[in-house]
């Protein structure tokens, strides 16, 4: 099945960008994408990109796909004390179960 | 905006003890699930359930579990008897035909003591 890989913990300054990292196994996942999790709270999508997409911008948030490394990230431009959360990396084939990396802790330091 | 809700938000439960956990996906959703996260842990796919029926279930789902659309609103998971191990967040999500986008509830925190 598939496996989705993050890195646990981040820490950036305030207003600096924050980037964090995915890799997955199943390169037969249609859809890719990035969720936030506020402590207590539940899972926000927060947005995602189709498999045949490089790249998608939403406001200050920017992923980028690399299919042949299996690799996605999500940059987070003028980083807030407000993004300070757990993101999940997920894949999702077709309109199959949703598949959920490890979680990234993002600490914004103010 | 028509959003997932789950209640209880918190269940305090004794180890053997039976727990029903309550979901009302958004009204024009066809497909639910369940999910489930460890503190800590990753959030782990349980159940999905299409037409009165489940379609695809992970290992974590035994016996113990079960899934109910009780009435034209409720989805409910039930734990038979309850395990130390089950002690988690879980998750209802539901999407509609053909839209791929889950919507996730705020999650019922289980504790199993």
């Amino acid at each position: 099945g598939e496996d989705v890989e993050q890195s646990l913990f981040l820490s950036v300054r305030e207003g600096d960008s924050s980037v964090i990292n995915c890799t997955y196994t199943d390169s037969s996942s249609t859809y890719l994408y990035w969720y936030k999790q506020e402590p207590g709270a539940g899972l926000q999508l927060l947005t995602y990109i189709f498999s045949n997409m490089d790249m998608k911008q939403d406001q200050r948030l920017t992923v980028l796909l690399n299919k042949k490394d299996k690799h996605l990230s999500l940059r987070i431009a003028d980083t807030q004390t407000g993004d300070s959360a757990i993101y999940f990396c997920a894949g999702q084939k077709g309109y199959q179960k949703v598949t959920f990396g490890t979680g990234t802790k993002l600490q914004v330091i103010p | 905006e028509p959003e997932v809700t789950q209640t209880p938000s918190h269940q305090v439960t004794q180890m053997g003890q039976e727990v029903i956990l309550r979901c009302v996906p958004i009204s024009n959703h066809l497909y639910f699930y369940w999910y489930r996260q460890i503190l800590g842990q990753k959030v782990e796919f349980l159940v999905s359930f299409y037409n009165n029926e489940i379609s695809e279930k992970s290992e974590i789902f035994d016996d113990q579990f079960s899934v109910e659309r009780p009435d034209g609103s409720n989805f409910t998971l039930k734990i038979r008897s309850t395990k130390l191990e089950d002690s988690a967040m879980y998750f209802c999500a539901s999407r509609e035909d053909r839209v791929n986008e889950q919507f996730f509830g705020p999650g019922t925190r289980l504790t199993v003591l």
